[in-house]
């Protein structure tokens, strides 16, 4: 069975100081690893998608990085504005009834403090 | 804004009832998925249609159900409810079996 942990589940940065957000996952076969931000009452909102281990992609503040066994999620010099949970999921290969699931882990609520 | 739509925003209920929730996808999009979003589960696939046919099935409960009409949005019922079953529901869409958008979700609340 696909699992994902994230860690810390809770991380308080004051503006300025950059951190990572860590997500271990195993799974039978990686199609994509997928990393969201949520906002308190609201839908997830894409970031990223990775494929395969080395790869990395950049959004402003933000950069993730993939290996074979975990993703980070790295955040540098943070905004308040940057505060919400952020949620990363799996995607396993095609094939029989897991096709299209995304198995999330319990994400990272971030603070960050003016 | 991601293009999703989901109806209604919030949802207030009682034990035993059955309520129906609403989703348009993006447009274009082929693929619908609903997911359910509690406290202590964190967020959780239930079921997954393409151009109106099932394609992938969760941990989704007999109690609950699903279906992707010819004009692409879909529907979640839900029947006998329980209080365990207060919880965000979201509806995502894809063009692809990749990235998934997500709609602003329905808070549903079962007293």
């Amino acid at each position: 069975e696909d699992q994902v942990t994230q860690s810390p589940e809770a991380l308080r940065l004051q503006e300025g100081e950059s951190s990572s957000l860590n997500c271990s996952y195993t799974v039978s076969g990686l199609r994509g690893l997928f990393w969201y931000r949520q906002d308190p009452g609201k839908g997830p909102e894409f970031l990223f998608t990775l494929y395969s281990a080395g790869e990395e992609k950049e959004k402003e503040r933000l950069k993730a990085t993939l290996t074979k066994k975990e993703s980070f999620l790295h955040i540098t010099a943070p905004k308040p504005e940057d505060s919400a949970t952020y949620l990363c999921a799996v995607q396993a290969m095609a094939g029989g009834t897991s096709y299209g699931k995304l198995t999330f882990g319990q994400g990272t609520i971030l603070t960050v403090h003016p | 804004d991601s293009g999703v739509t989901q109806t209604p925003k919030h949802l207030i209920t009682a034990t035993g009832q059955r309520v129906t929730l609403r989703c348009s996808p993006r447009s274009g999009d082929l693929s619908v998925y609903w997911y359910q979003q509690s406290l202590d589960q964190g967020l959780q696939f239930l079921i997954q249609y393409y151009n109106g046919e099932e394609r992938a099935k969760g941990n989704i409960l007999e109690r609950f159900s699903a279906q992707q009409f010819p004009d692409l949005h879909s529907e979640l019922n839900l029947s006998s409810l329980e209080l365990g079953d207060s919880a965000l529901y979201f509806c995502a869409s894809s063009s692809t079996a990749e990235t998934q958008y997500f709609g602003p979700g329905t808070r549903l609340l079962v007293l």
